[in-house]
């Protein structure tokens, strides 16, 4: 079975445009995570969607929204990109919502560099 | 505050050695779970091993351990037997519950781990 799938695996943008990630789930999971993972520094969480609904949000700006799909993949988009938002995005996917004991997948990474 | 503290910043092991990675966290919800993390230079995150705060018994997962000491607030993974592979980056992560995030991840930092021939 396939993993979590995540497009592109690269990207540079400049200052000021906006970016586009893609995460494609592992098949059956429904609950869809995102983090970003500056240089040297542990991946901070951005979002989590199930079911197609927004279930968490972290301290990231509005410059940040995401959406899930009908089969559960998932979008996250960057508005007005700024030197800072250069990371790795990552994103993870698990079975269900309920449990402490909830394992996410991840998938290998988009690699964003803004100049 | 810090919710996951790594105070290692690198570790170095030779081969076939143990090697002890820190992990304290803080929280004041009754349930949560601790988990470790591996990322090597490829970025992709793999999970190693959990530990529920209701688990009595610490975790083993094959080559990997969690020291799990609850009164300490203390998660440390332990590695037996290191080979070349394990060198990478190593998080812990919590989650609690009931969370305002769903069930986000909290990471720390992480530690950097070299295995040596």
């Amino acid at each position: 079975d396939a993993g979590v799938t995540q497009s592109p695996t690269h990207l540079i943008k400049t200052r000021g445009q906006q970016v586009t990630l893609r995460c494609s789930p592992i098949s059956g999971h429904k609950s869809v995570s995102w983090y970003q993972q500056v240089l040297g520094q542990g991946p901070q969480f951005i979002f989590q969607y199930y079911e197609k609904e927004e279930r968490g949000r972290g301290n990231f700006p509005d410059r940040f929204s995401a959406r899930q799909f009908p089969n559960y993949s998932s979008e996250l988009n960057v508005n007005a990109l700024l030197l800072g938002d250069s990371a790795l995005y990552l994103c993870a996917s698990s079975s269900g919502l309920a449990s402490s004991y909830n394992e996410q997948f991840f998938g290998p990474g988009t690699r964003l560099t803004v100049l | 505050a810090q919710k996951i503290t790594q105070t290692q910043p690198g570790m170095f092991v030779q081969e076939k050695e143990a090697v002890t990675l820190d992990c304290t966290y803080d929280t004041s919800d009754p349930s949560y779970g601790l988990f470790w993390y591996k990322q090597p230079s490829s970025g992709e995150m793999i999970f190693l091993i959990y530990q529920g705060s209701y688990d009595q018994q610490n975790a083993t997962e094959g080559r990997y351990s969690l020291n799990f000491q609850k009164a300490r607030k203390s998660a440390n993974l332990v590695i037996s037997a290191s080979q070349l592979g394990d060198s990478a980056m190593y998080f812990c992560a919590m989650r609690e519950e009931p969370n305002q995030a769903g069930t986000a991840l909290i990471f720390g930092k992480g530690t950097t781990l070299s295995v040596s021939s």
